[in-house]
C-alpha cells in the first residue's frame, strides 16, 4: 500500500493564482483532513471530510475549498493564492468508527506552498 | 476556541539525559494522541491514551493520561539522537468531533 500520497511536494505561486492541492489514499479510510503547519506552530485543521459526499470546515477554513467525490481523494483547492498561505500543507485519513478522532491518523509527505 | 497547550516549545539535552513534554486542556478530553515529526517529515502516530490515569510505555517512551483526563505527559528515559524531532500531542474533547493539536515540543539531543 502507498499509504497517504500528496502532490505536489513542492509549488511555489504568484499571489492571486489558484491551485490544487492532490491527496489520496488507499487504505479506504473514510476520515480525512487537511492540515496546515507554520513554522513553530501546530498543526491547524482546514477542512476535514467523515467520508464521500461530506466535507466540514476546520479551524481555518478560509481561502479554501474542498470535495470529496470518492474514498480515495481529497483535493484541497486554494482559490487566490496569498503571502499568509504560504504553509507547509499536510493531509491525513484514518478509519472511522464513527468518530474520525478516536483513530489514528496516517499522514501524507507534505505539500511546501511558497506564495510570492 | 477549545486550546489543547504543551510545554516547553523547545527542550535541547544531552545524550543520555531524560526528557518531559506537558500537553494540557482546559476541558476534558475524550482521547489524548502523541505524534511524532522528524526534521523535514510528516506526523507519525506514537500512541493513543483514552483512559482516567492510562500510562503506557514503548520502550524508554513513557505516556501519561492525567486522571481528570485534561493533561497528558510523555516522558523520554536516557534520550538518543534518533530522539530528535517534535513531539506533538493531539486532544479529542468531549463531542468535538475532531483533535485539536498542541504547538509541539522541538527536541534536540546533543551527542
Amino acid at each position: 500500500n502507498a499509504g497517504v500520497t500528496q502532490t505536489p511536494k513542492f509549488q511555489v505561486l504568484k499571489t492571486g493564482q489558484s491551485m490544487t492541492l492532490q491527496c489520496a489514499q488507499d487504505m479506504n479510510h473514510e476520515y480525512m483532513s487537511w492540515y496546515r503547519q507554520d513554522p513553530g506552530m501546530g498543526l491547524r485543521l482546514i477542512h476535514y471530510s467523515v467520508g464521500a459526499g461530506i466535507t466540514d470546515q476546520g479551524e481555518v477554513p478560509n481561502g479554501y475549498n474542498v470535495s470529496r467525490s470518492t474514498t480515495e481523494d481529497f483535493p484541497l483547492r486554494l482559490l487566490s493564492a496569498a503571502p499568509s498561505q504560504t504553509s507547509v500543507y499536510f493531509c491525513a485519513s484514518s478509519y472511522s468508527r464513527g468518530l474520525a478522532a478516536y483513530n489514528e491518523q496516517f499522514f501524507g509527505p507534505g505539500t511546501r506552498l511558497t506564495v510570492l | 476556541g477549545q486550546q489543547v497547550m504543551q510545554i516547553p516549545q523547545y527542550q535541547h539535552v544531552q545524550e543520555g539525559e531524560d526528557f518531559t513534554t506537558y500537553c494540557n486542556s482546559s476541558t476534558t478530553l475524550s482521547n489524548i494522541q502523541w505524534y511524532k515529526q522528524r526534521p523535514g517529515g510528516h506526523p507519525v502516530f506514537l500512541i493513543q491514551l483514552v483512559k482516567s490515569g492510562e500510562v503506557k510505555k514503548q520502550k524508554r517512551l513513557t505516556f501519561q493520561f492525567g486522571e481528570a483526563k485534561k493533561n497528558s505527559s510523555l516522558h523520554i528515559t536516557a534520550t538518543q539522537t534518533t530522539d530528535v524531532g517534535t513531539y506533538f500531542c493531539a486532544g479529542l474533547m468531549d463531542h468535538a468531533g475532531k483533535s485539536t493539536f498542541g504547538d509541539g515540543t522541538t527536541l534536540t539531543v546533543k551527542p
